[in-house]
């Protein structure tokens, strides 16, 4: 069975540009997670989707990050103008849903804004 | 949101001797308790978790506590390895249909040979 599958790996930026993750979850898997992860510190949920339908984005800086999953599959994070602050990890994860717990990660993109 | 908070943050030991680490969370809702393991370059991974209807479970080496009352769990690793060296993540998850899952800061654990 495939994993979650993330790209790219790495991200590096100037603040002020724009950059867009992907997340391909596992196949079936109908809850789809977007974390940040600073470095040293745990990850901390940006916004989760169930199938295409937001659950819950309170954590999600609506200003400059958006997050999209049209079909219920695929999922892309977007910051419009990153900011040095937004430096961290960017983890994708997705669990097969109601009243299943265990959360499958992929690798992660790690971005850099200089 | 729920607040998980995990300490120590660094934790060294030597091995063969055990490892602790503590949690404490502040919704009583909260019924799920995961355990991640995440090595450098990696991306964590479920190791051992822990329903509010159980006060302790073991798997190998592996053993989390759960207290309920005092809104604590806490992972205990016996005999450690040097392979055991990884950042650890304590997590809890309010049943609430679809559910989230808060994250503690982490524990950064060297097993010393």
């Amino acid at each position: 069975e495939a994993g979650v599958t993330q790209s790219p790996r790495y991200a590096v930026l100037q603040e002020g540009q724009a950059v867009s993750f992907w997340c391909d979850p596992i196949s079936g898997h109908d809850t789809l997670y977007w974390y940040q992860q600073p470095r040293d510190q745990g990850p901390q949920l940006l916004v989760y989707f169930r199938d295409e339908a937001v659950i819950d984005n309170s954590q999600l800086p609506s200003d400059r990050f958006s997050a999209v999953r049209p079909k219920g599959t695929n999922s892309t994070l977007k910051i419009q103008s990153a900011k040095q602050g937004d430096t961290a990890t960017y983890l994708c994860a997705s669990s097969p849903g109601l009243g299943a717990e265990t959360l499958y990660f992929g690798s992660g993109t790690r971005l850099t804004v200089l | 949101g729920e607040q998980v908070e995990q300490l120590p943050s660094i934790l060294r030991v030597q091995e063969g001797s055990s490892a602790s680490i503590n949690c404490s969370y502040e919704d009583s809702a909260s019924n799920y308790f995961p355990w991640y393991k995440q090595e450098p370059g990696e991306n964590p991974k479920l190791i051992i978790d822990i329903r509010s209807n159980m006060e302790r479970k073991q798997i190998q080496e592996l053993i989390v506590l759960l207290d309920k009352k005092a809104k604590r769990f806490s992972l205990h690793i016996t005999d450690t390895q040097p392979g055991d060296s990884a950042m650890y993540f304590c997590a809890a998850s309010p049943n609430t249909g679809y559910q989230n899952f808060y994250f503690g800061k982490g524990t950064s654990l060297t097993v010393i040979p």
